[in-house]
């Protein structure tokens, strides 16, 4: 089946520090990928989506420049927190899709980040 | 706008025992519907989709059917395992691709 991985799975990091998540698609080119996250116990929410060559859709209250978002090829997509704060931990997932040929999406196993 | 409601949990059962997750939706159009398995500390995992009214999903023993005159698709498994105990997720997307997730429910499978 379809492989999306996600790097790194877990980050420890001060407080100011910027952090970048990679998201690739290892066997099939993605269109469209997703960014989630998740905080414990709780559902995903959708952060923004993420078109191959253009700039990302972010879904309402979810700060731009706090998440910088950059597609720039078919199998790879990134996700910069900057200048992260405590209040930024949380599991970040991302999913990948190909609309073209109506895929499901597919996820990563998600990064599980700690802002100290 | 969409939504999904789902069974709270969490839910614990014997194994061997019956598995039912309810899952009912709200949507314009017609929605593909989805069953989404996540184990501690990973992502998602796609179970089983069903992409139009009367379609059965199914994968690992589980399956799920979708009733359109209900609006549901609901999870089932006949006999689980210790190895199902995860958190599921149902899910739907529109024409805009988008996934709306329900909140999820723990299941835990004791031997």
């Amino acid at each position: 089946g379809a492989v999306v991985s996600q790097h790194p799975s877990w980050v420890i990091c001060k407080s100011g520090t910027s952090v970048k998540i990679e998201c690739r698609s290892l066997d099939f080119q993605a269109t469209t990928m997703f960014w989630y996250r998740q905080f414990p116990k709780q559902s995903l929410m959708l952060m923004a989506t993420s078109n191959e060559g253009s700039k990302a859709t972010y879904e309402q209250g979810v700060e731009k420049d706090k998440f910088l978002i950059n597609h720039a090829s078919l199998t790879l997509s990134t996700l910069t927190v900057t200048s992260a704060h405590p209040e930024d931990s949380s599991f970040y997932i991302c999913s990948a899709t190909n609309q073209l040929s109506n895929q499901p999406q597919h996820f990563g196993d998600g990064t599980r980040l700690s802002i100290l | 706008g969409d939504s999904v409601t789902q069974m709270e949990g969490p839910v614990t059962l014997s194994e061997e025992a019956f598995l039912t997750i309810n899952c009912t939706y709200t949507a314009t159009g017609y929605p593909s519907l989805f069953w989404y398995v996540q184990y501690p500390g990973e992502g998602l995992q796609l179970l089983l989709k069903a992409t139009k009214a009367d379609d059965k999903g199914s994968n690992k023993g589980f399956e799920a059917t979708y009733r359109k005159e209900t609006t549901s698709f609901h999870l089932e498994k006949g006999s689980v395992q210790v190895s199902d105990s995860a958190v599921y997720f149902c899910a739907l997307s529109g024409s805009n691709y988008k996934l709306t997730f329900g909140k999820g429910t723990l299941l835990t499978v004791n031997p």
